[in-house]
């Protein structure tokens, strides 16, 4: 399972209020990326890393950050929940720079009302 | 219009059926080409990739790429109930950075 963990694994929140998403992994990969999946819509890239406090934006990046002080963490923050950011948030690492291999933790459903 | 295109399904097929799935994307820099697995409340798990054009058998298991007409399927003989799950493609070019996935297809394998 590539080490990954996530947590919480289930949230309910309320609108308005900040959330933050914790992954963690154990195998000191460089490459880390958060996805939220949506039914039609798949897997979508929010943010990712490629190393301590080296971060990017994906597709879906508006109403969220990241942190990465530690190899091992990555962290998505929800600045002020809202509706539209209930999803299921998978993290996922990437062994290499090359290669084509990702590894997703269990994912955290997450409920905003 | 998505980078990436995946029928959504349902699929529905008797055991021991061939599944067959596929995708098409626009964007002709891909050059990986992945499948993944996912069950029900679970992460994505990888199941086969392939580079550039060509087949790949593995097992059950075969996938295809065709980029001239910038399509992949992959195949599953003799399908399992096991087999009932979300399938996934994915991509991504030569050079680091994103992955870009199609929707997911719904697999149901009924006894």
């Amino acid at each position: 399972d590539a080490g990954i963990t996530q947590s919480p694994r289930h949230k309910v929140t309320e609108t308005g209020t900040p959330v933050t998403l914790r992954c963690h992994q154990t195998e000191n990969h460089r490459y880390m990326y958060w996805y939220r999946q949506d039914p039609g819509h798949g897997l979508r890239l929010i943010h990712y890393s490629y190393g301590v406090k080296d971060t990017d934006k994906g597709e879906v990046s508006d109403g969220y950050s990241v942190s990465r002080s530690k190899t091992e963490d990555f962290l998505l923050t929800l600045e002020s929940a809202t509706s539209s950011q209930t999803s299921v948030y998978f993290c996922a690492i990437t062994p290499g720079q090359s290669s084509y291999e990702q590894y997703f933790g269990p994912g955290t459903r997450l409920t905003v009302t | 219009q998505k980078e990436v295109e995946q029928d959504p399904g349902p699929l529905s097929v008797p055991e021991g059926a061939i599944v067959s799935l596929n995708c098409t994307y626009s964007n002709s820099a891909f050059q990986y080409f992945m499948w993944y697995r996912q069950y029900s409340r679970k992460g994505p798990e990888l199941l086969m990739y392939t580079y550039s054009s060509g087949n790949k058998e593995d097992g059950r298991f075969t996938a295809q790429v065709d980029k001239s007409s910038k399509y992949i399927s992959l195949f599953i003989r003799d399908s399992q109930p096991s087999d009932s799950a979300t399938y996934l493609c994915a991509m991504r070019g030569d050079s680091w950075g994103k992955f870009q996935f199609g929707a997911g297809t719904q697999v149901v394998v009924t006894p």
